[in-house]
């Protein structure tokens, strides 16, 4: 099945101790992305990547980190996490970005304490 | 920066009713894609729009682009309980953009 699988689901973490959330997709996409969701704000995006060893600042890329070493995984990295990154995060990817759909994960309910 | 607004905000409806929801945007569409997002969820693509003028039909769902490139709107036939979620629009340039969203609650 064609799928884009985060982990973990839920985490609950303290100030300043690193985690980093994996995101793994089966569908041989160039482009993948992190989205962050609050209320009232929407979906915005973190990072985004259009191939390997590509990425490139969202619109909310403070405090965050990425790689992409390998075309199936985007891990999203909180170095020092902070509670106002308590959020509801989702990574996606495309076939090739601009114009194409994306799939995205069931999401990662981060709680920062 | 590309602004994008939905409208309403909120809509309780009752099954079988028909409703329209809108997105407007500060600059012209690279490429328009809506999404539904179900609680706990991530967000479902629902349709791409690409060119002025365009009109795709999901089923009960009517998606139409505006002539300018620049709104759009989504028309459900006869909703259903099934139907209640956050409808989302999106502009599929370099980045994927989205508008606040429009929350749907179809009581049965």
């Amino acid at each position: 099945e064609a799928q884009v699988t985060q982990n973990p689901r839920y985490l609950i973490t303290v100030t300043g101790k690193k985690l980093t959330v994996t995101c793994s997709q089966n569908m041989n996409h160039e482009y993948m992305s992190w989205y962050r969701q609050d209320p009232g704000l929407g979906l915005r995006q973190i990072y985004y990547s259009m191939n390997v060893e590509v990425t490139d600042k969202g619109d909310v890329p403070e405090g965050y980190k990425v790689s992409r070493k390998e075309k199936r995984n985007f891990p999203l990295i909180l170095e020092s996490p902070s509670p106002n990154q308590t959020s509801l995060y989702f990574c996606a990817s495309s076939l090739f970005g601009q114009g194409s759909g994306y799939t995205f994960g069931s999401g990662t309910r981060l709680t920062v304490v | 920066t590309q602004l994008l607004e939905q409208s309403p905000q909120f809509l309780s409806i009752q099954e079988g009713e028909n409703l329209t929801v809108y997105c407007n945007s500060s600059s012209v569409f690279s490429s328009l894609q809506w999404y539904r997002q179900e609680p706990g969820e991530g967000p479902v693509l629902l349709v791409t729009v690409v060119t002025g003028g365009e009109v795709k039909k999901l089923k009960r769902l009517t998606f139409q682009f505006g002539d300018a490139r620049k709104d759009s709107s989504l028309h459900i036939t006869a909703a259903q309980p099934g139907d209640t979620g956050l409808y989302l629009c999106a502009n599929a340039g370099n980045m994927l953009t989205f508008g606040g969203g429009t929350r749907l609650m179809v009581k049965p």
